[in-house]
């Protein structure tokens, strides 16, 4: 069974350009959590999709931050525009409906020059 | 605030050591609890979790973790390290039922010397 994937898994941006991130959650999970760590910080929370709603967005940072996950399956977090401090590793995570455990992706690590 | 404490930044163990990682929490009731490891250029594995019952358990890699509600810690053991262990550690709750988010701790880097 494949586990959770993330694409890319490194990204150089300019600050004030896009990025996208993906993320391909283990099948038939139907949580999808988005988790970030920036240097010398602990990894934070984001967000969680259940199937395609979002149940909480409480650690999105500000509206620079869009994530979808249309029908349900794969996601996409986009930072427009880019700042600085929004370079770090992007996690991204996936669980059954009911289960606490969480399987994590191996991350995008993103630099904003 | 619910908050995750991992004390140590770095620890250096010697090959064949024993090793423990401190993680404490501050939370009114008993949370689940996790460990994971990343190693270089890997994602989060997690080594072992904690819901209920025995207060020890064992996880993959030889690892082992206690869970001590008194002292609100859940402490990562393992007897005899290896060189591969040396890895970033990350103590992790969840303190609701399934489907809320995470919070970890700021991690503990595990060095190995010869």
């Amino acid at each position: 069974e494949a586990g959770v994937t993330q694409f890319p898994s490194h990204s150089v941006i300019e600050k004030g350009q896009t990025v996208t991130l993906r993320c391909d959650p283990i099948s038939g999970h139907d949580n999808l959590y988005w988790y970030r760590r920036v240097m010398g910080k602990e990894i934070k929370f984001l967000l969680h999709f259940v199937k395609e709603s979002k149940q909480d967005e409480s650690g999105m940072p500000n509206n620079r931050f869009l994530a979808e996950r249309t029908g349900g399956t794969y996601s996409t977090l986009k930072v427009q525009p880019a700042e600085l401090e929004d370079s770090g590793v992007y996690f991204c995570a996936s669980s059954p409906l009911l289960k606490v455990e969480q399987f994590f992706g191996p991350g995008t690590r993103l630099t904003v020059l | 605030a619910q908050s995750v404490t991992q004390p140590d930044i770095h620890i250096t163990v010697s090959e064949g050591a024993s090793l423990e990682l401190r993680c404490n929490y501050s939370y009114g009731a008993t949370p689940y609890l996790f460990w994971y490891v990343q190693s270089p250029g890997q994602g989060l594995q997690l080594l072992l979790k904690y819901f209920s019952g025995d207060t020890l358990v064992q996880g993959i890699k030889g690892f082992e973790a206690e869970f001590k509600r008194s002292q609100s810690s859940f402490n990562l053991r393992k007897p005899s390290v290896h060189w591969s262990d040396a890895a970033e550690y990350f103590c992790a709750v969840a303190f609701n039922q399934a489907g809320t988010a995470l919070i970890f701790g700021k991690g503990t880097t595990l060095s190995v010397s010869s």
